[in-house]
């Protein structure tokens, strides 16, 4: 099984529905991070987590929100979702003495019509 | 202002050829980690190497190398004799260790896309 993972893998969707990304890690991390990948772009931070209690914004917060139900989970949300908030979602997680996220999902593949 | 600048945007190669991926970073932290990625075209991001910023040695493994700079502030990757699974997006990143909240986030360039030839 994987140690993070993502749920769902694909998903479409039409402007303004709310959605939901689902993280759930077995690695036992602290600390758990949302991003997402457009063609040309990289990845862009949304929002990181570095335990339960403690939920930070990233570059590109906007439009997004966060929950961290549980050590091992941390889900997205995007409330209203508008085109161009289509792109690859990618959840990650690493350790309290870690430096950097090592540990990615495969991914969420979002479109929005 | 870019964090990490991958100039390359696409490289061809072909198969057996050496290829160097480049990277510039850009910090006024004194400790931070350097990073590599590799997306092959299935999507998943596979961890690579990281590489904190006191450790200057070239390093090596298998067919991959690195060779940090820091008077350039450069992190390169070669592949030496390149064969088709190498075809994928590489991406270099940086986290700056400048402590608190901040350490451990990742900033990522733009990703170089390989594409390696039979």
């Amino acid at each position: 099984d994987a140690d993070v993972t993502q749920t769902p893998r694909n998903r479409i969707t039409k402007t303004g529905k709310r959605i939901m990304l689902e993280c759930s890690q077995t690695k036992g991390h602290d600390r758990m991070y949302w991003y997402r990948q457009d063609p040309g772009l990289g990845l862009r931070l949304i929002y990181y987590s570095f335990d339960v209690k403690d939920i930070n914004k990233g570059e590109i917060s906007d439009g997004y929100s966060v929950s961290r139900q549980a050590q091992a989970k941390f889900s997205l949300s995007l409330e209203s979702a508008i085109p161009n908030q289509t792109a690859l979602y990618f959840c990650a997680t690493s350790g309290r003495s870690s430096i950097g996220p090592q540990h990615f999902g495969d991914g969420t593949r979002l479109s929005i019509l | 202002a870019q964090k990490v600048t991958q100039a390359q945007t696409e490289i061809s190669v072909v198969e057996k050829e050496d290829v160097t991926l480049d990277c510039v970073y850009e910090t006024r932290d004194t400790t931070y980690y350097l990073f590599w990625y590799k997306q092959p075209p299935s999507g998943e991001l596979v961890f690579l190497i990281r590489r904190n910023s006191f450790d200057e040695q070239n390093e090596i493994s298998g067919r991959y190398s690195w060779n940090f700079q820091k008077s350039t502030s450069s992190f390169n990757f070669t592949i030496t004799a390149s064969q088709v699974v190498d075809s994928a997006v590489y991406f270099c990143a940086l986290s700056e260790a400048g402590g608190g909240s901040t350490l451990g986030r990742l900033y990522f360039g733009r990703g170089t896309q390989l594409t390696v030839w039979p």
